[in-house]
């Protein structure tokens, strides 16, 4: 159980072009869900959070009009990355959660390499 | 200054041996949890240690947490190369509820050499 998917697993764009990342809990509901990023060798950073059917919470020096999130049902999130630019590659991990548990279930991840 | 941060930044051993790794943080927290993640992959829920326990098990796998040192350790004993990866600790250090969110340390390179 708590299985979650990404989808794609990786990306190749040109710069200034949008790409769109899905998200979702295969076999249970996520009230919550949660976007990472990684660079190379280095640990998770949130980017967001959101809830279903709500605005998402953005941290602190991730812009929303540039990272747009959308959390339409308790299933499916996603994250589109506006305007993609080369400093923008990076590894994207979405991870859910329940209400009734304080476990974060984590996608495969997506590559996104902007050229 | 980083919650969340494990030492050692990366740890090569055999099979067959045992691999520890420490985790400190700086606030208060509600749980701290332990990841792990393959080369390019997503991360793998190992572990999850309330703030009121000190110690807790899972297969080859040992825990403990030291709330008043803010700071945990991961044991993996009798080590496997199927083991090399990538291991995180997590701090919870919202108010709980739904709008929880994990903090990530910088991680530890775990190579386990046949």
């Amino acid at each position: 159980g708590a299985v979650v998917s990404q989808h794609p697993s990786w990306v190749i764009c040109k710069s200034g072009t949008s790409v769109k990342i899905e998200c979702r809990s295969l076999d249970f509901q996520a009230t919550t869900m949660f976007w990472y990023r990684q660079f190379p060798k280095q640990s998770l950073m949130l980017m967001a959070t959101s809830n279903e059917g709500s605005k998402a919470t953005y941290e602190q020096g991730v812009e929303k009009d540039k990272f747009l999130i959308n959390h339409a049902s308790l299933t499916l999130s996603t994250l589109t990355v506006t305007s993609a630019h080369p400093e923008d590659s990076s590894f994207y991990i979405c991870s859910c959660a329940t209400g009734s548990t304080d476990t974060q279930y984590f996608g495969p991840g997506t590559r996104l390499t902007v050229l | 200054s980083q919650q969340g941060e494990e030492d050692p930044q990366a740890l090569s051993i055999q099979e067959g041996e045992n691999a520890t790794m420490n985790c400190s943080y700086k606030t208060s927290i509600n749980n701290l949890q332990w990841y792990r993640q393959n080369s390019g992959r997503g991360l793998v829920h190992l572990i999850l240690i309330r703030s009121n326990e000190r110690e807790k098990h899972s297969g080859r796998l040992r825990v403990t947490l030291d709330t008043s040192k803010k700071s945990s350790s991961l044991l993996i004993t009798a080590s496997r190369a199927a083991d090399t990866a990538s291991y995180f600790c997590a701090t919870d250090a919202s108010g709980g509820g739904s709008n929880y969110k994990l903090t990530f340390g910088k991680g530890t390179l775990l190579t386990v050499n046949p």
